[in-house]
């Protein structure tokens, strides 16, 4: 089985609407993330978590929300989606300490607003 | 400017061939560079490692870091049709910071 895993895979969801997109790693990392991947952009950080308690914005945090239920769990919420968030959404963990700069990441989900 | 440019290509090239990706940056207070492999529809996958300024191998790969001229690359030897995905560097300026990507370079290695 896979160690970070993403549902839902695809999304396509109205302008307006409300979603929520969902992280679980068995890695039992401390740290997870949320990144957005848009051509020729590359990945930008929305949020990050660094333990079950602390919640810190990205870059471009703006029209999202997120929420740390367990260690091994960070949701990500459209509070109203709108369709410049069409994009592919990656969850990536990393561990503690030294090796903080190897993340390891989901397979990603493709959301489309319409 | 961006903190880190990066080519984005798309980059196509005969198998065997030696390819070389780069990256510059412009904050010199970025000391831990990593390479990462994104295949098509997956998620990025660490590639490679390094510290500092210099040279690390693994395999046919070779990452290289030149700090004074804000600079990094990724050389690929006999490149292989496998090795056709897109490259991103990314860069980090300490454990406790967040990591910051390129745009990725998109390569075909055609056989």
């Amino acid at each position: 089985d896979a160690d970070v895993t993403q549902t839902p895979r695809n999304r396509i969801t109205k302008t307006g609407k409300r979603i929520m997109l969902e992280c679980s790693q068995t890695k039992g990392h401390d740290r997870m993330y949320w990144y957005r991947q848009d051509p020729g952009l590359g990945l930008r950080l929305i949020y990050y978590s660094f333990d079950v308690k602390d919640i810190n914005k990205g870059e471009i945090s703006d029209g999202y929300s997120v929420s740390r239920q367990a260690q091994a769990k960070f949701s990500l919420s459209l509070e109203s989606a709108i369709p410049n968030q069409t994009a592919l959404y990656f969850c990536a963990t990393s561990d503690r300490g030294y090796r903080q700069e190897t993340q390891y990441f989901g397979p990603g989900t493709r959301l489309l607003v319409l | 400017q961006k903190e880190v440019e990066q080519d984005p290509g798309p980059l196509s090239v005969p198998e065997g061939a030696i390819v070389s990706l780069n990256c510059t940056y412009s904050n010199s207070a970025f000391q831990y560079f990593m390479w990462y492999r994104q295949y098509s529809r997956k998620g990025p996958e660490l590639l490679m490692y390094t510290y500092s300024s210099g040279n690390k191998e693994d395999g046919r790969f070779t990452a290289q870091v030149d700090k004074s001229s804000k600079y990094i690359s990724l050389f690929i030897r006999d490149s292989q049709p496998s090795d056709s995905a897109t490259y991103l560097c990314a860069m980090i300026k300490t454990s406790y910071d967040k990591v910051i990507f390129g745009p990725g370079t998109s390569l075909s290695v055609i056989p």
